[in-house]
């Protein structure tokens, strides 16, 4: 079974610029996470997903960030424009239903703004 | 809202030492608690998985246990390798709302 997949694994660009990053869950996993990992931090959540459904997006800085999970499978996020501050990991996770169910995390993103 | 809190920052011990690293969480209605390993630059791999209404879970020479009741979950990892280097990250889960304490960032020297 392939796990959760990302790309990039790396990306440099310069702030005011556009990124975006991809996602693609574990084939049957309903819910999918995006978090935001600062160094030396534990990972923050940014958005949550229920099928295409975003039912928790309250620390998604809405004026420059993005999300979307088109046919409840794939999603992608967007910062537009990019600010050094967003220099950080971004990790996209899934899970199943219920409380046996674990997240499994995607090796995420390292973005760098300069 | 759930805060994670997880005691030590930071730990170094010889090889061969057994060791706990603790976890600590304000509310208690979770669905299950997660342990993570992270290694530099890289993603997080799940190391074990206590649902609520269990008290622990082994996994070769890891043991997690969880005490609902006190807000508290520990790792023990037996006979501490070169190799288990790595930042553990302590995961609770309260319906479908995880949230993370910032690691334990371990060194076990040869």
């Amino acid at each position: 079974e392939a796990g959760v997949v990302q790309s990039p694994r790396y990306k440099i660009i310069e702030k005011k610029q556009p990124v975006a990053f991809w996602c693609n869950p574990i084939s049957g996993h309903n819910t999918l996470y995006w978090y935001r990992q600062n160094l030396g931090q534990g990972p923050e959540l940014l958005i949550r997903y229920e099928n295409e459904e975003a039912v928790d997006d309250s620390q998604l800085p809405k004026d420059r960030f993005s999300a979307e999970r088109l046919k409840g499978v794939d999603s992608t996020l967007k910062i537009q424009p990019a600010e050094l501050g967003d220099s950080a990991v971004y990790l996209c996770a899934s899970s199943g239903r219920g409380e046996e169910y674990g997240y499994t995390f995607g090796s995420g993103t390292r973005l760098t703004v300069v | 809202k759930q805060e994670v809190t997880q005691i030590p920052a930071a730990l170094s011990v010889p090889e061969g030492e057994n060791l706990v690293l603790n976890c600590s969480f304000t509310d208690s209605a979770i669905y299950n608690l997660q342990w993570f390993r992270q290694d530099p630059g890289k993603g997080l791999t799940s190391l074990l998985l206590i649902q609520s209404s269990q008290r622990e879970q082994t996994s070769g020479r890891l043991n997690a246990s969880l005490d609902k009741s006190s807000g508290r979950s520990t790792l023990y990892i037996a006979a501490s390798q070169p190799g288990d280097s790595a930042t553990y990250l302590c995961a609770v889960n309260n319906n479908n709302d995880m949230r993370f304490g910032a690691g334990t960032r371990l060194t076990v020297k040869p």
